[in-house]
């Protein structure tokens, strides 16, 4: 199985920090990645497929980049609404897996 | 409006079974692979089983292999997932998801959400 390690795990941050968060994959997966933001309470939200394209009315702040077995979310400039969990997730090869989450919190 | 309503949670005590129902609306349910995806209270994402969209292709997590059974019944826009032999750690929150491309069995991402049901697995 293809094992995704995210990093951190845990983020202090403040509105209009620039945050990255960085998702490694046990092997290569191309660019069969996606990353999902989630709030309490709430299923998650896709923010990005095929590792860098921003899905349909998530704002610009938000970015993916990497292929391979390397990749970032950005945040350029963190908001208060942004205030989540964010997971990534593989789709390059059954059984399908995600990272383990980051947890990013208001300073 | 893509709309993912589940049902069919509850308590059950191990070794029971259980059947989730994920009732979509929307879009052309028949087109689109669909998947499970469960969470522990407070913890992270596990995706648990993945169906195609003509229901031929299943693929299951091996936590779930020959316990849970993925189905869809297309005449009803229908996803199910038959747990048995249910242990304490499938306690969690199931989530159906939709895949974004048409005609594909591997999705390229999640693009749609339920709410999710609760399935607790205690004595």
């Amino acid at each position: 199985d293809i094992q995704l390690t995210q990093s951190p795990s845990f983020l202090s941050a403040s509105v209009g920090d620039r945050v990255t968060i960085t998702c490694r994959a046990s092997q290569g997966i191309s660019s069969f990645l996606a990353w999902y933001q989630q709030k309490p309470g709430k299923a998650p939200k896709l923010l990005i497929y095929a590792a860098s394209t921003l899905q349909s009315g998530v704002p610009s702040r938000f970015s993916g980049s990497g292929s391979g077995t390397d990749f970032t979310l950005t945040i350029s400039s963190l908001q208060p609404e942004d205030f989540a969990t964010y997971y990534c997730q593989q789709l390059n090869t059954y059984p399908l897996t995600f990272g383990g989450g980051t947890k990013v919190e208001i300073k | 409006e893509v709309q993912l309503l589940e049902s069919g949670g509850g308590l059950v005590q191990p070794g029971g079974s259980l059947r989730l129902s994920c009732v979509a609306s929307g879009f052309i349910f028949n087109s689109y692979a669909m998947n499970w995806v469960r969470q522990v209270p407070g913890k992270g994402l596990e995706w648990v089983s993945g169906i195609g969209p003509r229901g031929v292709s299943k693929y299951y997590a091996d936590s779930v292999k020959g316990r849970f059974t993925i189905s869809r019944d297309n005449s009803k826009s229908a996803l199910y997932l038959q747990m048995n032999s249910l242990r304490a750690e499938d306690t969690a929150i199931y989530y159906c998801a939709k895949s974004p491309n048409w005609g594909a069995v591997r999705p390229t991402c999640f693009e749609n959400w339920g709410q999710g049901t609760l399935v607790t697995v205690s004595s």
